[in-house]
């Protein structure tokens, strides 16, 4: 069992919006503004798509955006494309007892 | 082209060992802090290890602490994880990954680790 709760599974239609929650504790997200999400297709390693709750690291698309409120993270995918079907994972640092932790992943079908 | 890239993965029995190395190439480790993440079949990843930039300062997941060892030689522009008493558990897609701030920004396409008798 992941650390971090995630749906299993979301699904819109192209150029709708979705939002994934990540669930944590206080002793990962709700302490730290350390939360990252990763976009990861069938047989490939993941990407990283948010940094610090909110960042984009550059070249990705401004369709991507990240908050955080409490102990839970949110992956808002705007405008969605076919491309954008997936699995997404959550991480945040835990601090010295667990150092990162990982959500258990969201496929996200593009209907 | 930046990119890491793992090897020594394969076929161990339980209680074995093995050794995956991360080599990388495009940028200098040096600059990053390192990290193993696993990954097993139809799973969200796992934070194994993580190492500094100059190795003071190591972390284990409580899953792998005892076992598994990480080290690093930057004049090799390498990373390392020593696995010893593997467990049918241990079974997993492994990924070196490089962090930068505060998030895992390169990552190599994986090493698979098959623990079975």
């Amino acid at each position: 069992q992941s650390a971090l709760t995630q749906p299993a599974s979301v699904s819109g239609s192209p150029g709708q919006s979705i939002t994934i929650s990540c669930t944590g504790t206080s002793s990962d997200i709700g302490t730290y503004d350390l939360v990252s999400w990763y976009r990861q297709h069938p047989g490939e390693a993941p990407k990283v798509i948010i940094y610090g709750v909110n960042k984009r690291p550059s070249g990705v698309s401004d369709r991507f955006s990240g908050s955080k409120s409490g102990n839970t993270a949110s992956l808002t995918i705007s405008g969605l494309l076919p491309e954008d079907e997936a699995d997404y994972f959550c991480c945040s640092h835990a601090g010295s007892s667990n150092y990162w932790v990982f959500g258990g992943g969201t496929k996200l079908t593009v209907l | 082209e930046v990119q890491l890239v793992e090897s020594g993965g394969g076929l161990v029995q339980p209680g074995g060992s093995l050794r995956l190395s991360c080599a990388a190439s495009g940028f200098n480790i040096i600059g990053y802090s390192m990290n193993w993440v696993r990954q097993a079949p139809g799973k969200g990843p796992e934070w194994i290890s993580y190492i500094a930039s100059y190795s003071n300062n190591i972390q284990y997941g409580d899953s792998v602490a005892g076992r598994f060892t990480i080290s690093r030689d930057n004049a090799k522009n390498s990373l390392y994880l020593q696995m010893n008493s593997l467990r049918d558990e241990d079974t997993a897609v492994y990924y070196c990954a490089a962090d930068k701030n505060w998030a895992f920004e390169i990552w190599g396409q994986g090493a698979a680790v098959t623990v079975s008798s």
